[in-house]
């Protein structure tokens, strides 16, 4: 059964980076016929995508975060990653990752999800 | 950019009863790039319908997805008290590659 466990500082200070990882475990990232992905959720607020990747790094992004987000996988140990520069309070968020059908791009497996808190 | 309006942003509802949720599009929508989403307090979302009308794995027949173009509907033909939670729509766009997510609606007992 497939799981992704998201992991990183759950504080980051405001204008640095905030870098977290998932890991895919029972199935493989580089599946042909899966994108992976990274959704955040703002306290009480709704759901937030911030970009998908291929197995082969082929990348789309938000276009409201594009300047500051990079994801990019690690398939040898089946991780992919996330890192987001100059971050602000508004970054405060659960990060979740999640896996995306390659053709019809919605996301059927959920990590837990990862809370960050950006302090000032 | 394609934006997903999804209302009422909050139904209130009885157990038993019929809830339909509406997720209005922008510009119009390819239908198969269409899902939806439950989300309950503290829980991960969980996928309900992609292809606008196609359940995922072990999702109640209860739950159907409708429309097409710019219209989507959402509909819990008799609500469970584990249906009460918040309802997200999506949506995928090709030019130039984008996610969409709704605003959400909140489906709460009467």
């Amino acid at each position: 059964q497939l799981q992704l466990r998201e992991s990183g500082p759950g504080l980051v200070k405001a204008s640095e980076t905030l870098s977290l990882t998932c890991t895919v475990s029972g199935g493989s990232i580089s599946s042909s016929t899966h994108y992976w992905g990274w959704i955040r959720q703002p306290p009480g607020k709704g759901l937030e995508w911030i970009g998908t990747i291929f197995y082969t790094g082929t990348t789309f992004y938000s276009p409201s975060l594009k300047s500051r987000v990079t994801i990019s996988v690690v398939r040898s140990i089946n991780q992919l990653s996330l890192k987001l520069s100059s971050v602000t309070a508004a970054d405060t968020a659960v990060y979740y990752c999640a896996r995306l059908d390659y053709y019809d791009y919605y996301m059927d497996v959920w990590g837990k999800g990862t809370a960050v808190t950006v302090s000032s | 950019e394609i934006v997903l309006t999804q209302s009422p942003g909050t139904l209130s509802l009885s157990p038993g009863e019929r809830a339909t949720l509406s997720c209005r599009a922008s510009q119009s929508v390819t239908s198969n790039y269409l899902a939806w989403y439950q989300q309950k307090p503290g829980q991960t979302p969980r996928l309900l319908i992609y292809g606008a009308s196609s359940r995922a794995t072990g999702i109640p027949d209860r739950f159907s997805g409708s429309g097409s173009g710019t219209d989507f509907t959402l509909t819990i033909s008799r609500l469970e008290p584990e249906d009460f939670a918040v309802y997200y729509c999506q949506q995928y766009v090709t030019s130039p590659r984008a996610l969409t997510f709704g605003g959400g609606t909140k489906v709460e007992i009467k």
